[in-house]
């Protein structure tokens, strides 16, 4: 079966540096997504990692461990709009995304 | 990428009623499109995929005489939220899959979020 695990919420102070953690268990696996949404908004396209290490685009990063089932998305210099909901999703075979449960975080002054 | 519109974007109804929702793929033939649901503060769950010209594929627990997926067009599906109940308030999105750029990346409509009384 899949399995995505991601915290559920995260609380980090403006211009600091956060670490989102996601563990996957797929079959299949291609790569991974992160996404980014609002509340109330669609999700919104931030990274994809197919080979392993960290894939840099401007104040967001993300990296992947394909031997460990392991990636995380890093965002640094946090600024107030950076409060959203983060998810990771496995890309598998058939092209279907699966979903973690994804992490709130809040930005706070 | 691709342009994906939805609508309505809110809709507010009577238990009992139905309720239709438009996805439109508005810069490319899309054969497929996905339909998910989100409940609030969790992630988004795929309900079911939707194929131009045949039937729709369903994930388990998705009740597919409940929730009636048309997708008649390369541009256009809809979803159809049969005898609507109060457990069916929920954001529903739909998305499509690029053809070009990053492999397998979904784009979203701007959901649409329900509200049965």
């Amino acid at each position: 079966g899949q399995n995505i695990d991601q915290p559920t919420e995260m609380t980090a102070t403006e211009g600091a540096i956060v670490q989102i953690n996601c563990t996957y268990q797929t079959s299949g696996f291609n790569g991974l997504f992160w996404y980014q949404q609002h509340a109330g908004e669609a999700p919104t396209f931030l990274s994809y990692n197919v080979l392993d290490g960290l894939e840099e685009k401007g104040r967001f990063s993300s990296f992947l461990s394909r031997s460990k089932g392991y990636s995380y998305l890093l965002l640094k210099e946090l600024q107030m709009k950076d409060s959203a909901s983060y998810l990771c999703a496995a890309h598998n075979a058939g092209n279907m995304l699966t979903f973690g449960g994804g992490t709130r975080l809040m930005v706070k002054p | 990428g691709a342009v994906v519109s939805q609508h309505p974007s809110w809709v507010i109804c009577k238990s009992g009623t139905s309720v239709k929702i438009e996805c439109r793929s508005l810069d490319f033939q899309a054969t497929t499109m996905f339909w998910y649901r989100q409940f609030p503060k969790q992630s988004l769950m795929l309900m079911a995929t939707s194929n131009e010209g045949s039937k729709a594929t369903y994930e388990q627990g998705v009740e597919k005489d409940k929730f009636l997926i048309n997708h008649a067009s390369l541009t256009l599906s809809t979803l159809t939220v049969t005898s609507a109940h109060p457990e069916d308030s929920s954001f529903y999105i739909c998305s499509v899959q690029g053809i070009a750029g990053v492999t397998g990346e979904l784009f979203f409509g701007e959901g649409s979020r329900l509200t049965v009384l």
